[in-house]
């Protein structure tokens, strides 16, 4: 599975966008970019994927760079709901291998 | 529905008992996943079931034994494990096990502390 590599943390004001950035430089063609967020003390929660185009729903938009070495998560209007460990996975196959993600903190 | 449902949420076993953790869905999903998570750490894969057979062991102690009797349920059985198996353990499924851009959805686990 390709690496990812993401800040350990970063802090938002409430209601304004958080961008979440992920570097995956060693992606292969077929690999997917997954998003999960993780609030303490639950389960890891799906956000989004992609595979080359710029996705988009309910939560949140993912942008993909052209050659896919680094993407974007975008929270449009965050809340103090969404702080959280947020993870960049690169996906090969049949296994999810969770890197050490970004702490958000949505702060008033 | 996308709901995974691991129990117990909470277990306390010493080391010479002998306990399981189970985890149901009823997506239809044929692959399932068993993670193991350290306090402050990522989920780590300890196995995958694809329809009903184990696919991948990520090298796990004999210790952790998983079953899958049926597509929706995956057991994890549990003996003679040591303190530092004290984690959070989660369940996971997804359509199937191979097909990039499936998604996987979690559960919300189970808290393991052995004493």
């Amino acid at each position: 599975d390709a690496k990812t590599t993401q800040p350990p943390s970063m802090d938002c004001a409430e209601g304004r966008a958080a961008n979440l950035p992920c570097n995956h430089s060693t992606i292969s063609g077929n690999e997917y970019v997954y998003w999960y967020r993780q609030i303490h003390s639950q389960g890891p929660q799906y956000i989004i994927h992609g595979l080359k185009n710029n996705e988009t729903n309910e939560m949140a938009s993912l942008i993909i760079t052209e050659d896919r070495k680094s993407s974007t998560l975008i929270l449009p209007h965050a809340t103090l709901r969404d702080t959280a460990v947020y993870y960049c996975i690169v996906r090969g196959g049949n296994k999810l291998t969770f890197g050490t993600g970004t702490q958000l903190k949505v702060e008033l | 529905d996308t709901e995974v449902t691991q129990t117990p949420k909470h277990l306390v076993m010493g080391m010479t008992n002998k306990k399981s953790l189970k985890c149901e869905q009823h997506m239809g999903h044929r692959a399932m996943y068993w993670y193991k998570q350290k306090a402050k750490k990522p989920p780590e894969l300890m196995f995958v079931y694809s329809y009903e057979k184990l696919s991948i062991n990520e090298s796990v102690p004999s210790r952790f034994s998983p079953e899958c009797p049926n597509s929706s349920l995956l057991n994890l059985h549990l003996h003679a494990l040591q303190p530092e198996d004290s984690a959070l353990y989660l369940c996971a499924s997804s359509p199937n096990d191979w097909v990039d851009g499936n998604t996987i959805y979690f559960g919300e686990g189970s808290w393991l502390t052995v004493v």
